[in-house]
């Protein structure tokens, strides 16, 4: 039981590249998140979403996207990255939705810079 | 956007009850009262949860009182490795989408 893996560890893009950051869970969890947090910040919600086909924009969307067409699987697309996407991405899955009786598992994170 | 409110950080020595308290104002009513740990470099980590009142495990305590509005982790005899950033989370409703926040986290350094 793997938990939650992301990859890449790390990325480096150059402004204006695009990139997918992949989350895959096999803990059968409905509930799947992204987060960001930048140095010396907590987390802030990008996407989340409560099933397969379903999403929903979390905090702070602007400049991501997500798709959710199983289970397991949740990334996250950067299109036209910019610095102020440099930052620590963190995906998570629950079985409820986090804010009500629950507990959230979170992967390593991917470390990513654009430059 | 509601936010949650931490101690930016704290200074306790090994063997120390330590409390860290997280206000949030603005907490929907069926919403349930999270705690993480973060090392660096890694993902958070649960470390307890509830809903109101008092909640024990082996690790914490949480105390709740009855409006909610705050919350108190308490983590009894701390040793050096648990330095480390305490974060709440509470979940807030806004229109249709749920906001769940992460308070901005409790740099917590346990000295010996």
């Amino acid at each position: 039981n793997a938990g939650v893996t992301q990859t890449p560890k790390f990325r480096i893009l150059k402004i204006g590249q695009s990139m997918t950051l992949q989350c895959t869970q096999d803990m059968n969890h409905n509930y799947m998140y992204w987060y960001r947090q930048d140095p010396g910040m907590g987390l802030k919600l990008i996407y989340y979403s409560v099933g397969a086909g379903i999403t929903d924009k979390g905090e702070v969307p602007n400049g991501y996207n997500v798709s959710r067409s199983t289970t397991e699987d949740f990334p996250l697309r950067l299109e036209l990255a910019a610095p102020s996407q440099t930052s620590v991405y963190f995906c998570a899955s629950s079985s409820h939705l986090a804010a009500v009786d629950n507990e959230q598992f979170f992967g390593p994170g991917t470390r990513l810079t654009v430059l | 956007l509601a936010k949650t409110t931490q101690p930016i950080s704290m200074d306790s020595y090994e063997g120390q009850e330590v409390n860290i308290t997280c206000s949030h104002n603005n907490i929907a009513t069926n919403d349930y009262i999270t705690w993480y740990q973060q090392f660096p470099s890694q993902g958070p980590r649960f470390i307890i949860q509830g809903y109101k009142t008092k909640v024990t495990n082996e690790v914490a305590s949480l105390f709740i009182p009855a409006d909610r509005k705050s919350s108190t982790l308490s983590l009894p005899r701390v040793s050096l490795s648990d330095t480390a950033v305490y974060y709440c989370l509470v979940g807030f409703h806004s229109g249709s989408a749920r906001q769940l926040t992460f308070g901005s986290g409790t740099q917590l350094t346990v000295l010996p």
